[in-house]
């Protein structure tokens, strides 16, 4: 099994430019999540979907857009990329309620 | 809004000695916890997770330990060894599967 699969793995933007990070897990997980991960800090949750159909905001959900396509796809957008948006961008997948989060290798993005 | 353990100190351990990484968490609704680890350029992996019906949980050289009273968490790792250094995440899950994560830990173990 790949388990979570993140794509681009890296990626250049302009100022303005807009973009689509895609997720897809395989593990047949019901909940998914997007975190931003800036250099030498913690993870911070963007959006996360608790259940196919269904999307909720996290903690810095601003200048993002999430759509749940499927079971095992959740994407992230950046309509508008500024450079406050450099960083690096993880995918995660839980199968059920109390049980542990699988990641993805995450997307370095850089917007200059 | 609810957090979770907002600083990164860096913990210097002499390889062999025993390591205890702590974390505070705010949100008293939290029932799950996990402790992830971070190595460079990798994703968050799971260590080890504890439900808040639990105190305490161990598993293999690492002990989890939950003080709902005072909200702490902490991480405890057996015989640090070098392949521990890496940077360690604690982790809360709250109602509808809302997972956030503290500031992190970076462990460095010293030959």
């Amino acid at each position: 099994n790949a388990g979570v699969t993140q794509t681009p793995k890296f990626q250049v933007l302009k100022t303005g430019q807009s973009m689509t990070l895609q997720c897809a897990q395989d593990m047949n997980h019901n909940s998914m999540y997007w975190y931003r991960q800036d250099p030498g800090m913690g993870l911070r949750l963007i959006y996360y979907s608790a259940s196919e159909g269904t999307t909720d905001k996290g903690e810095v959900p601003n200048g993002y857009n999430v759509s749940r396509l499927n079971k095992r796809e959740f994407s992230l957008r950046l309509e508008s990329a500024a450079p406050s948006q450099t960083s690096v961008y993880f995918c995660a997948s839980a199968n059920r309620l109390n049980t542990e989060a699988f990641f993805g290798q995450g997307t370095r993005l850089t917007v200059v | 809004g609810e957090s979770v353990g907002l600083h990164l100190p860096t913990l210097s351990v002499q390889e062999g000695d025993n390591s205890i990484i702590n974390c505070a968490y705010s949100n008293s609704a939290s029932d799950y916890f996990i402790w992830y680890k971070q190595e460079s350029g990798k994703g968050p992996q799971f260590i080890i997770d504890i439900r808040s019906n639990m105190d305490k949980r161990q598993g293999q050289r690492v002990t989890v330990l939950l003080n709902k009273t005072v909200k702490h968490l902490s991480l405890q790792i057996a015989a640090t060894q070098p392949g521990d250094s890496a940077v360690y995440f604690c982790a809360e899950q709250a109602a509808g599967n809302k997972l956030t994560f503290g500031g992190g830990t970076r462990v460095l173990v010293k030959p």
